[in-house]
């Protein structure tokens, strides 16, 4: 099974960075993913890593390190739009295939 | 990134009566379908992964007679909630894998989910 961890709440002011960790514990890794979800809506994919070190993709940064079983989700220039839950997500080898575990997700609130 | 289709988007039923929800992978064929629920403020929890051909592998706790779960052809995944209680009542969400998708692939691209109200 898998224990990911992630803060429940944060909030940020708009122009500025934020940083969600995530921690977890699998024995079959396979990658971890995360996503946005606004409210009522299903989660939008952001970012996947797989091998250790930074993603980058436009304000949108993640990192992976697999043998602290750390990742964080870095989100810069903050804007009001911004303002969602963020999932972590880790795929590891199931009983007979790869399966996502979810977080309970990180509620960003994001004020001018 | 893929693009996988769900529908229909809510539906409102009595108690009693069955809900097919259709998960669809629109540019890709899908070997494996991910279905997920979701309760108000909570995660999303996996409920049963569908392999074509074959008969779909549930989660601990999920009742398999209740949810029956189709994946008829390599695009086309069908949940049906029978006799559907207000308990039932959640988003459901499906995911696609497709075929020799590797790490990072169509899986990770969820369909827009369904908003289930049973009165």
């Amino acid at each position: 099974g898998q224990n990911i961890d992630q803060p429940t709440e944060m909030t940020a002011t708009e122009g500025a960075i934020v940083q969600i960790n995530c921690t977890y514990q699998t024995s079959g890794f396979n990658g971890l993913f995360w996503y946005q979800q606004h409210a009522g809506e299903a989660p939008t994919f952001l970012s996947y890593n797989v091998l250790d070190g930074l993603e980058e993709k436009g304000r949108f940064s993640s990192f992976l390190s697999r043998s602290k079983g750390y990742s964080y989700l870095l989100l810069k220039e903050l804007q009001m739009k911004d303002s969602a839950s963020y999932l972590c997500a880790v795929r590891d080898l199931g009983s007979n295939d790869y399966k996502l575990s979810f977080g309970a997700g990180t509620t960003v609130t994001v004020r001018a | 990134g893929a693009v996988v289709s769900q529908h229909p988007s809510w539906v409102i039923c009595k108690s009693g009566t069955s809900v097919k929800i259709e998960c669809r992978s629109l540019d890709f064929q899908a070997t494996t379908m991910f279905w997920y629920r979701q309760f108000p403020k909570q995660s999303l929890m996996l409920m049963a992964t569908s392999n074509e051909g074959s008969k779909a592998t549930y989660e601990q706790g999920v009742e398999k007679d209740k949810f029956l779960i189709n994946h008829a052809s390599l695009t086309l995944s069908t949940l049906t909630v029978t006799s559907a209680h207000p308990e039932d009542s959640s988003f459901y969400i499906c995911s696609a894998r497709s075929i020799g998708g590797g790490a990072g692939a169509s899986e990770a691209f969820f369909g827009q989910g369904t908003r289930l109200t049973v009165v």
